[in-house]
Order: structure tokens, then C-alpha cells, then sequence
């Protein structure tokens, strides 16, 4: 079965930095989400991604795939709280659609 | 364009009561999606369904939970009876398709269960 990683496991930044997050899967990817979910709420879906070296960007939120299809990275440029939940990359195993999630990682903004 | 509902949002109850759930997805999405998220985790597929059949429901403990999906609209997924390790949060998803990569799921708000 795919397993997927996430690393780090939390992290705490300052409002305005940058930061890197990462989703390692165990086999070759179909296709990666990365949805964003607040404590206590569902999922809210960012991008996906299908294609090796594939770039995706909105607003302060960049996501990448590597030309190996098996890791991806989510960049945040200028933090703010807003951006503040844990993020959960799902990987799409290609059997019916189905997704395979990891951990998440919890991200806080300090003002 | 209104979202994928679910109710109850909390739930408390005591082991070995049973309990249901209620997913309304998004007018016209055909596929249907239960998921658990346990404290900590990532959510786990339980139950998939196209239309009104089943898809997948290779990780759903059938000794105790049950989910149908009567007429491609509503869903309900029963546990019963419930376990302490049952306290979850239920998430609701529906897809317009199935078996297409690429394709997005649409999450309800979540129903949280606590089992005591």
C-alpha cells in the first residue's frame, strides 16, 4: 500500500517568513492534493498536482512535484496567521479515485 | 453552489450505543466518499460509493459499521455498537466522477464522535 510522509511534523514561524513543507510518498504518484483543514473542520482543497516537475501556484502558496513523482513541496512566501491550520497531502493511489492521506503537519503563524 | 452538508457536527455517546450519521454531497457529484480521521492522523478511507453502489469498502470494520447510500443522493454511515476507539471525526466527500485522476473531493464540515 502507499504510505506517505510528511515532514516536518509542526512548525512555528513568524508572521512574514517563509516556509518549506514537504510530502514524501513511498510509491510513484498518480496524483498529489494538498488540502489545508482548521481544527475542528473539513478538508479545504489548495492544488493538485499530476505531472513530474509540475509547479502550481496561488495566491502565497506554491506547490511542486519532482520530475520522479514521488515527493512534493509546499512553499509559503510572506506568511500571515490565516495561514495557520495543518496541511494534508493526499496521494492519489489510482485505484477509483481513492486518496491515501499522511499525518499532516500543523503550521502557527506568530503575529 | 451550496457544499457537501453533514449533521450532527458533535456527537457524545457511551460505548456500545450506536449512533448514524448524515452526508448530503454536492447536487450532482456521483461519488460519495466516508472518511475517519482520528485525533493526530491523516483520514482513512471507510466507504466509497458510485451512485448507489459500493466502490470500495476494504477498510470498513463490517462487524460494526454499515453505510448506505439509498437513491446516488444521501448517505448515512452507522456504527453499532460503538468502541472508545471509535471517537473520530466522520468527514463526508463527494467527487463529480470516479476513476479519473485529477479529480477533486469536496469535504463536508466533519461530524465529531466521542465515544466514553
Amino acid at each position: 500500500s502507499q504510505e506517505l510522509e510528511q515532514s516536518p511534523q509542526s512548525l512555528i514561524v513568524q508572521e512574514g517568513k517563509n516556509l518549506t513543507i514537504n510530502c514524501t510518498s513511498s510509491k510513484t504518484l498518480y496524483g498529489l492534493y494538498w488540502y489545508k483543514q482548521k481544527y475542528g473542520e473539513g478538508l479545504i482543497f489548495l492544488m493538485m498536482l499530476q505531472k513530474g516537475g509540475e509547479e502550481k501556484s496561488h495566491e502565497k502558496i506554491t506547490a511542486k512535484l519532482d520530475e520522479k513523482k514521488q515527493q512534493s513541496s509546499l512553499h509559503i512566501t510572506a506568511s500571515q496567521p490565516s495561514h495557520a491550520g495543518i496541511y494534508l497531502c493526499g496521494a492519489d493511489t489510482g485505484a477509483n479515485s481513492k486518496l491515501t492521506f499522511g499525518k499532516g503537519i500543523t503550521l502557527s503563524v506568530r503575529p | 453552489e451550496a457544499g457537501v452538508a453533514q449533521s450532527p457536527r458533535y456527537k457524545i455517546i457511551e460505548k456500545r450505543q450506536s449512533v448514524a450519521f448524515w452526508c448530503n454531497p454536492i447536487s450532482g457529484h456521483a461519488t460519495l466518499y466516508w472518511y475517519q480521521q482520528i485525533l493526530g492522523q491523516g483520514p482513512k478511507l471507510l466507504i466509497q460509493f458510485q451512485n448507489n453502489g459500493v466502490v470500495d469498502d476494504s477498510q470498513l470494520p463490517k462487524d460494526r459499521f454499515s453505510a448506505e447510500r439509498l437513491k446516488g443522493v444521501d448517505s448515512t454511515l452507522k456504527i453499532q455498537p460503538a468502541k472508545l476507539e471509535d471517537s473520530a471525526v466522520y468527514l463526508c466527500a463527494s467527487s463529480p466522477a470516479r476513476g479519473l485522476a485529477g479529480v477533486e473531493q469536496f469535504f463536508g464540515p466533519g461530524t465529531r464522535l466521542t465515544v466514553l
